[in-house]
């Protein structure tokens, strides 16, 4: 199936840095969306992007969706202790809307 | 309260039976999604429909079966035909429009087969 490949696999950060992570792929996407799963739980949205290069922000938390319309990534400043968990890229393809399609997961680690 | 239920939370069953999980949402969605998420992967589509009466398999829908016979309710059957059935299993929905939307989940079903 199409594959959305999405970097890095895990990062393990001090308190109060930066991350940011990354999706990309051969096709062209209608919308982005960026979840944040904790362990044993469902993923829980955080962004949802629908047109190519808008920027959006949720607290802490930015996206863009890019111009091209085949990647997005997902900015967290200042980290704190309870950004840790797996972030999951996905998207709806242009050509067939219906499927939802995610990357393999960044797991963030946040040392205190 | 509004949202997407899935029961039950833990199943185990015995090597070749089938089992389904439920999954039921309220939120008047039309398009729903079953997930199959192994330990540090990410999340593979099993099946998604779009309207009731209408499915469509994903990626990897060998050895599951699904019904939509109405819109709050999209089962997942396990069949014995699955050779891993082990996982944590998700389901999603999301309204259905041409661009397409955000999708959300519910809480999860963790199979175990012995």
């Amino acid at each position: 199936g199409q594959q959305l490949n999405q970097s890095p696999q895990s990062m393990f950060i001090q308190e109060g840095e930066d991350v940011s992570m990354n999706c990309t792929s051969s096709s062209i996407f209608n919308t982005w969306l960026w979840y944040k799963q904790d362990p044993g739980e469902g993923p829980v949205l955080l962004i949802a992007l629908y047109k190519a290069g808008e920027l959006t922000s949720n607290g802490r938390l930015t996206a863009q969706f890019g111009i091209t319309r085949k990647d997005s990534f997902l900015n967290i400043s200042a980290s704190i202790p309870s950004d840790v968990g797996i972030y999951f890229c996905a998207g709806h393809l242009s050509s067939n809307t219906g499927k939802l399609i995610f990357g393999q997961g960044t797991t963030l680690q946040v040392k205190p | 309260d509004g949202g997407i239920t899935q029961s039950p939370k833990y199943l185990f069953r015995k090597e070749g039976q089938n089992v389904t999980l439920s999954c039921e949402q309220n939120l008047n969605h039309d398009a729903m999604y079953w997930y199959r998420q192994d330990p540090g992967q990410g999340l593979r589509l099993i099946y998604y429909s779009q309207i009731v009466n209408d499915f469509q398999k994903g990626d990897i829908a060998e050895g599951y079966s699904v019904s939509r016979e109405k819109k709050e309710s999209f089962p997942l059957t396990v069949t014995s035909a699955q050779k891993n059935p082990t996982a944590f299993y998700l389901c999603a929905s999301s309204i259905r429009d041409s661009t397409g939307t955000e999708a959300f989940f519910g809480q999860g079903t963790r199979l175990t087969v012995v």
